[in-house]
């Protein structure tokens, strides 16, 4: 079964700042990969993802991410944060099902907070 | 398009008490997918179904729990009878493909 790991719980950068946030996955297949990003009292908003091809992904407000094979790992990184950025982040990994679609299984978020 | 749309926004009940919560998917898309958000055990898959029919309901806790969606454009999750266990966030989603879900606001419930 595949597995998302987020070691990081709470990253507080100053608005300005890069970012990364880490997230390795467990899976026996080629994964498909996404961020996802949730404000307060809201749903989860796509960032970007990853099924094939091009290592590094570009997202919205933003964002990229990159899929490091060798490494199972899928860091999304942001050069410049500003302080709406503020939210927890979250990493996913969808397997393929016999039935259709895929099942995403989510890591554990990470809080980002920003200091103005 | 407006999106997942889930009603009611907030819940809350008594102990015992039957609750169904309510999503409306994004129009054309083939499947719904229902999770549930909590502290304790992040998000979890609940149930997802393909075309109106359900496909992996594997991650429904318990026979208090069932999902219908007898039409294209809308499903409802049924608890009955809920305990405060079941007190969380939970979320529809919709995918055109299965593969890129767009989520609904949620649904917070609180069963005292």
């Amino acid at each position: 079964a595949q597995s998302v790991t987020q070691p990081d719980i709470h990253i507080t950068v100053s608005e300005g700042a890069s970012l990364e946030l880490r997230c390795n996955y467990s899976y026996g297949a080629t994964p498909y990969l996404f961020w996802y990003v949730q404000s307060p009292g809201q749903g989860l908003q796509l960032l970007l993802k990853y099924f094939s091809g091009d290592t590094l992904v570009q997202g919205i407000k933003g964002f990229e991410a990159e899929f490091k094979r060798s490494q199972s790992s899928f860091n999304l990184r942001k050069p410049s944060v500003h302080w709406s950025d503020a939210a927890e982040y979250f990493c996913a990994v969808g397997a393929p099902q016999a039935g259709g679609g895929n099942k995403l299984t989510f890591g554990t978020g990470t809080q980002l907070k920003v200091e103005l | 398009d407006a999106g997942v749309i889930q009603s009611p926004r907030h819940e809350v009940t008594e102990m015992g008490q039957e609750v169904t919560l309510r999503c409306k998917p994004i129009s054309g898309h083939d499947y719904l997918f229902w999770y549930r958000q909590t502290m304790m055990r992040g998000l979890e898959l609940l149930i997802y179904f393909n075309n109106n029919v359900p496909i992996d309901d594997s991650g429904m806790p318990e026979d208090r729990f069932s999902a219908k969606m007898p039409n294209a454009s809308f499903s409802t999750l049924k608890i009955q009878p809920s305990e405060p266990r079941d007190s969380a966030v939970y979320f529809c989603a919709s995918s055109l493909t299965g593969s890129i879900q767009y989520f609904g606001a949620g649904t917070r419930l609180s069963v005292l």
